[in-house]
């Protein structure tokens, strides 16, 4: 089945270790979506690519960074992750940016900051 | 911007009870709304899309509207299962996704 994957499912880093998590998908769609979900809270889009075009959310730190070197992949990178950094990601892929296009999820990396 | 909120934050009913949920937005110049639902730990699961030309999507129990000119959605949900408990989510696609903060829902056996 044609699908949205993170890896790894479960992340510990410690406190300014660099982590990178990876979303992949099989869908070929064009955009791909980085979401940051806290507890009881909203998703909270960070960034997005349409292609090779990098979009970054205005409040987005610069602690977060992304990568797309094809298609089908985008990296997550948190170069300096901080306690207030513990969430879930949430990648996220659709066909399009603007218009109806519906939005596909893959399962989320919870990621632990110790 | 854009403003997404669901109403109410929780809610707990008796197994075989029909509910509503809502979804309200503050611009009604929306592509689509979408309905998911996410379990917890877990990623979201799309439920239903509706585009903004359209008045109502169904899947199975489930039927959602869409009255965009007065900025509301909402989700029914025919004979709740215990199955069903989890926090259901809308987001309005306008120039980006915007999403509620969500329903928790706990069916009760």
């Amino acid at each position: 089945d044609a699908m949205v994957i993170q890896n790894p499912r479960y992340q510990v880093t410690q406190f300014g270790k660099p982590v990178t998590l990876s979303c992949s998908q099989t869908l070929n769609h064009n955009v791909m979506y980085w979401y940051q979900q806290k507890s009881s809270q909203a998703p909270k889009l960070l960034f997005h690519y349409y292609d090779k075009d990098f979009n970054n959310e205005a409040d987005t730190p610069d602690n977060f960074q992304s990568r797309r070197p094809n298609t089908s992949f985008c990296f997550l990178d948190i170069r300096s992750p901080g306690l207030g950094d513990a969430a879930m990601y949430l990648c996220a892929t659709s066909r399009g940016r603007t218009g109806p296009y519906e939005q596909y999820f893959g399962p989320g990396t919870r990621l632990t900051v110790t | 911007k854009q403003e997404v909120t669901q109403i109410p934050a929780a809610l707990s009913v008796p197994e075989g009870e029909n509910l509503v949920l809502n979804c309200s937005f503050t611009d009604s110049a929306i592509y689509n709304l979408q309905w998911f639902r996410q379990d917890p730990g877990k990623g979201l699961t799309s439920l239903l899309l509706i585009q903004s030309s359209q008045r109502e999507q169904t899947s199975g129990r489930l039927n959602a509207s869409l009255d965009k000119s007065s900025g509301r959605s909402t989700l029914y949900i025919a004979a709740s299962q215990p199955g069903d408990s989890a926090t259901y989510l809308c987001a309005v696609l306008g120039n980006q996704f915007y999403f509620g903060t969500g329903t928790s829902l706990t069916v009760i056996p």
